[in-house]
């Protein structure tokens, strides 16, 4: 079955980078794109970006460039997020989440990555 | 980038009652191009619905989605207890994607 396993929770100062992994199983990881989809406390859901692991493109959310990176790593089939310069606006929930081949919709969610930015 | 704007915030209603969530976007939506999620605390968001009105792998028939263009809807039927959460739309047919603000489902 498809399975995004996300890494474990952390705490950051301000200023410092975090990088998640989203270690993915089920499916041919190629084939599909996934995006990263973060919820700051008492917020809604906001998207962060997108990477196509067969060729390695990106697109980030406008107020996220420059800060974010999405990379993937084909052999074990996992997708990674950095967010440097990291404030207390961006304590969330981080989420990778696999987009449907076909009809391009966000199927399957990782469990979440609480990121804790505080001093 | 198209806001999507869902409403009400919160709706308190009873087991058995009939609900329909609404989701208005600033822009025509490409394709009807929109999906339903639900979200409980603590867990990873739920697929209901996509392209506006096909039913997730899964998913009870109380729930469909209807709507194009810049109005869309989500419908329970009858709501069991394991509804009561909140429900997001998400737009993914103009980029950037993006969600609504949620609807909170609570128990009366």
């Amino acid at each position: 079955q498809v399975q995004l396993v996300q890494s474990g929770a952390e705490a950051k100062e301000p200023g410092a980078s975090v990088k998640l992994s989203c270690r993915t199983s089920g499916y041919t990881f190629p084939n599909f794109y996934v995006h990263w989809v973060r919820q700051a406390p008492g917020q809604g859901l906001q998207w962060m970006g997108v990477i196509n692991p067969s060729g390695s493109s990106t697109s980030y959310a406008r107020r996220f460039q420059g800060r974010v990176t999405v990379t993937g790593d084909t052999s074990t089939s996992t997708v990674y997020m950095e967010l440097s310069s990291l404030s207390s606006d961006d304590t969330a929930v981080y989420y990778c989440v696999r987009e449907d081949a076909l009809s391009y919709h966000l199927d399957y969610w990782g469990q979440g990555t609480l990121v804790t930015v505080s001093s | 980038e198209i806001v999507l704007t869902q409403s009400p915030g919160t709706l308190s209603l009873s087991p058995g009652e009939r609900v329909t969530l609404s989701c208005r976007a600033s822009q025509s939506v490409s394709s009807s191009s929109v999906a339903w999620y639900q979200h409980k605390r603590g867990q990873a968001p739920r697929l209901l619905m996509y392209g506006a009105s096909s039913r997730a792998t899964g998913v009870s028939d109380r729930f469909s989605g209807s709507g194009s263009g810049t109005d869309f809807t989500l419908t329970i039927s009858r709501l069991e207890p394991e509804d009561f959460a909140l429900y997001y739309c998400h737009q993914y047919g103009n980029s950037p994607r993006t969600f609504g603000q949620g609807t909170k489902v609570e128990i009366k």
